[in-house]
């Protein structure tokens, strides 16, 4: 058990749906990183939220957008689903900002289906 | 496109042999990690080495890294059936300013016969 917590595990929805994916990174990390994981494209990074601000952004669609909350705990929204969006969506955080060593320590992830 | 190719793409071995599996990335680098994932579940950090150093051990695993040829290897000694899983490798660049992101390769599919 990493001590991050996605939820929810699995999530059925249709194309055009809108969906909120949450993360709670484990105590004491202020870094909370959100990945897309499908059979074509691999593990892409999506965007990274440190301490409450946008740190590092990567491959995310305009469609999906993310924050992270005083708490820290973070979610992703992503709406207008299209059916190639079906992946795992994978959280993971870690102390610090990548780029200094930081192990990032992965979430169950949230397996996404759309229909 | 992807800044860390794992080779081989999958491997197939019996238990007690040895598993080596290559990463080859393109820029440079602070640091290289070697991350684990059992099917459909989160990786798992399992080992981190940095530019300026050349060989790292943990366990049953032993990292190097050449960076004149921008390649990392992965060895698994003594390999058990529960060490079947992907492994995949994963590289820190800068994404803009003094921030970095990992990239993380395809994979290698590791297959431990009992």
């Amino acid at each position: 058990d990493s001590g991050v917590t996605q939820t929810p595990k699995h999530l059925i929805t249709a194309t055009g749906q809108r969906v909120t994916l949450r993360c709670s990174p484990r105590s004491g990390d202020l870094s909370v990183y959100w990945y897309q994981q499908s059979l074509d494209q691999g593990l892409q990074f999506l965007i990274q939220y440190y301490n409450g601000e946008e740190r590092a952004k990567g491959n995310i669609l305009e469609r999906f957008s993310a924050q992270q909350f005083p708490d820290l705990h973070s979610e992703l929204n992503l709406s207008s689903l299209e059916l190639g969006d079906s992946a795992l969506y994978f959280c993971a955080s870690s102390v610090g900002p990548a780029g200094d060593g930081d192990t990032q320590y992965f979430g169950p992830g949230t397996r996404l289906t759309v229909l | 496109s992807q800044q860390g190719e794992e080779d081989p793409q999958a491997l197939s071995i019996q238990e007690g042999e040895n598993a080596t599996m290559n990463c080859s990335y393109k820029t440079s680098i602070n640091n290289l990690q070697w991350y684990r994932q059992n099917s459909g579940r989160g990786l798992v950090h399992l080992i981190l080495i940095r530019s300026n150093e050349r060989e790292k051990h943990s366990g049953r695993l032993r990292v190097t890294l050449d960076t004149s040829k921008k390649s990392s290897s992965l060895l698994i000694t003594a390999s058990r059936a529960a060490d079947t899983a992907s492994y995949f490798c994963a590289t820190d660049a800068e994404s803009g300013g003094s921030n970095y992101k990992l990239t993380f390769g395809k994979g290698t599919l590791l297959t431990v016969n009992p």
